[in-house]
């Protein structure tokens, strides 16, 4: 079994709808991270949140939000979504008791926004 | 502002040869660098990590130079396969950043037989 998993693998929604997007790990991490990829302008950080209590907006959280529900769980939504958050979405986690802090990242989330 | 560089065009290169990738950047005080892959609709799988107090990083066939003059990382591929074919991003974690990356935008490699 894959150890980050991400839910939905590919959605399709409309302008002004609420999206939710899941990502679960069983790597035991305390870390985890959103991110947005688009062409041309790499991977870019959303949020993190480095335990349970601890949430922070990362480079471009405008239209976001985010819930840390577990160690194991954390959710990015999209209160309302617009065209320009069609993109990739990946959930990572890392282990801060490792030095290398070595990233993690699930399969992805292909979401389009019509 | 802070910048990180990778060229945007694909590399083709044929296979035995050695690739060699090129992450530049700019304004940051870098505390690591890091190396991962990316097969198309996958997610970014690491590679090699290189601290800023050290020069070079081997792994098999891979190897990562970090010059914190130059402000530059070379990636390199030795003996280089199809298999190698993917993306290559690089990312920086900055010193006192928390351990949050920040990832260049990535070059594609191809290698033909």
């Amino acid at each position: 079994d894959a150890d980050v998993t991400q839910t939905p693998r590919n959605r399709i929604t409309k302008t002004g709808k609420r999206i939710m997007l899941e990502c679960s790990q069983t790597k035991g991490h305390d870390r985890m991270y959103w991110y947005r990829q688009d062409p041309g302008l790499g991977l870019r950080l959303i949020y993190y949140s480095f335990d349970v209590k601890d949430i922070n907006k990362g480079e471009i959280s405008d239209g976001y939000s985010v819930s840390r529900q577990a160690q194991a769980k954390f959710s990015l939504s999209l209160e309302s979504a617009i065209p320009n958050q069609t993109a990739l979405y990946f959930c990572a986690t890392s282990d801060p008791l490792r030095s290398t802090d070595t990233q993690y990242f699930g399969p992805g989330t292909r979401l389009t926004v019509l | 502002s802070q910048k990180i560089e990778q060229n945007s065009e694909a590399l083709n290169i044929q296979e035995g040869k050695t690739a060699t990738l090129t992450c530049n950047y700019t304004n940051y005080s870098p505390a690591y660098l890091q190396w991962y892959r990316q097969d198309p609709g996958r997610g970014p799988v690491f590679l090699l990590l290189i601290r800023e107090n050290e020069k070079e990083k081997r792994k098999e066939r891979l190897k990562v130079t970090f010059d914190t003059t130059l402000k530059q990382s070379l990636f390199h591929i030795t003996a280089s396969q199809p298999a190698d074919s993917a993306t290559y991003l690089c990312a920086l974690a900055r010193t006192g950043g928390g351990n949050k990356l920040t990832f260049g935008t990535g070059t594609q490699l191809k290698v033909e037989l």
